[in-house]
């Protein structure tokens, strides 16, 4: 069954650099999620959206951005790097069509280094 | 608001060893449960669900029971496996306006010795 694609896995960036994560949700899953883990940390919710539309904001600092996209594909942009931005970042997508029980699916997730 | 409260760890145990990992939550309204499990450099995996007070949650011998008496969705195992060694969360999820807003809890690491 397909899952919850992400790219790129791996990425070594400067700070103040500018950084883009993709992620390409579960097919017909309405709803992605971002979350933000660092190291020992448990995820940290940053944004979603809901039929390409933001429905809910978490601890997202102002340098980033996300949007969903017209094939429910979405994005995560990071500017202005900082090394407290090294982390893994997890997309989620899940359903809220009738008879879903809500059940979160993660990608892999993105290793962003910032050095 | 909602919020998950689980067991600190790390929690080590020898192979063969019972299992608990307690969760506890607060929520207003009528959450489903689950557990994820997240191994070693990779993503969080759904460990098992409970949707409705009562449910009993199973998956590769874990169980855990939705109770709403108590507020509580523990996680157990009857014989840890040295390959069970990852790090334990407890969610909840409740929708609101249309969307599913989760909750995670802090997480719990939990190493099995041979």
């Amino acid at each position: 069954a397909a899952g919850v694609i992400q790219s790129p896995r791996h990425l070594i960036k400067e700070k103040r650099e500018t950084a883009t994560l993709k992620c390409y949700p579960i097919p017909r899953h309405d709803t992605v999620y971002w979350y933000q883990q660092g190291p020992g940390q448990d995820p940290q919710f940053l944004i979603s959206f809901y039929e390409k539309m933001q429905s809910d904001k978490g601890s997202i600092p102002d340098r980033f951005s996300a949007q969903q996209f017209s094939d429910y594909h979405s994005e995560l942009n990071m500017s202005s790097l900082e090394l407290g931005d090294s982390a893994l970042y997890f997309c989620a997508s899940s359903s809220v069509k009738s008879g879903d029980t809500g059940e979160l699916f993660f990608g892999e997730g993105s290793r962003l280094t910032v050095l | 608001g909602n919020s998950v409260t689980q067991m600190e760890g790390p929690v080590t145990l020898s192979e063969e060893a019972f299992l608990t990992i307690n969760c506890t939550y607060t929520a207003t309204g009528y959450p489903s449960l689950f557990w994820y499990v997240q191994y070693p450099g990779e993503g969080l995996q759904l460990l098992l669900k409970a949707t409705k007070a009562d449910d009993k949650g199973s998956n590769k011998g874990f169980e855990a029971t939705y109770r709403k008496e108590t507020t509580s969705f523990h996680l157990e195992k009857g014989s840890v496996q040295v390959s069970d060694s990852a790090v334990y969360f407890c969610a909840l999820s409740d929708r609101a306006s249309g969307t599913y807003k989760y909750i995670f809890g802090t997480g719990t690491r939990l190493k099995v010795l041979a």
